[in-house]
């Protein structure tokens, strides 16, 4: 079964720390995506990995990707409250024809002052 | 327009009513998807169309009818839906299904509440 798990699920955060948000799959995949999702708004694509030891780095955030653990992380860096949001991540498997995106729970991230 | 756009943004449903979703991309994508999000639970894929055909229907109760005329417009068709159907869908497109082109672009949503 394809599994895609976040942890953790929810984070309260002060400004100015640092954290980690981890994401584990469990099948060899390809290519993983960091999406982030504000209330009410649509899915924003943040980061795409496509190999391993893959790290990408955006403002405050910075993605990674270990295939052979099957994992990846989402680094958050001196959090500030625009952070706030729920940050979702997925991972292509192949199905089918198609390369499936399955979704991880999400990680609802608050940023407190 | 840009991207990908959802209509209604907000629908309100009775078990016996026949209501549409409807999706447009103006991204000249040629793959079109249906998520459902639900509270607590993961996003969950519904369907896929390729070049408009359908390529994955994944276990989707009857009640929920998809349609894709044409390679920038899908619609989800509902009727006789259940109050647990409460739930954002979501669109989204890609170039294609497959291979390095594959990324998502999601749209907005329409969150549907089913009384």
């Amino acid at each position: 079964e394809l599994k895609v798990e976040q942890n953790p699920l929810f984070l309260s955060m002060q400004e100015g720390k640092n954290y980690t948000i981890y994401c584990n799959y469990s099948t060899t995949s390809d290519r993983l995506y960091w999406y982030r999702q504000d209330p009410g708004k649509s899915l924003e694509s943040l980061f795409v990995l496509l190999s391993n030891g893959a790290v990408k780095q955006e403002g405050r955030l910075m993605a990674s990707l270990d295939t052979k653990a099957r994992l990846s992380t989402l680094h958050i860096t001196a959090a500030v409250h625009d952070l706030s949001a729920t940050y979702f991540c997925a991972v292509v498997f192949v199905g089918g024809s198609n390369y499936k995106l399955t979704f991880g729970k999400g990680t609802l991230l608050t940023v407190n002052p | 327009e840009t991207g990908v756009t959802q209509t209604p943004r907000h629908l309100v449903m009775g078990m016996t009513n026949k209501k549409s979703l409807k999706c447009e991309q103006h991204l000249g994508h040629n793959a079109m998807y249906w998520y459902k999000q639900s509270a607590k639970k993961p996003l969950e894929l519904m369907f896929v169309y390729n070049f408009k055909e359908q390529t994955e229907n994944n276990s989707v109760p009857s009640r929920f009818s998809p349609e894709c005329p044409n390679s920038s417009h899908l619609f989800l068709h509902l009727h006789t839906l259940q109050p647990e159907d409460s739930a954002l869908y979501l669109c989204a497109s890609s170039q294609e299904t497959a291979g390095t082109y594959n990324e998502q672009y999601f749209g907005p949503g329409t969150r549907l509440t089913v009384t």
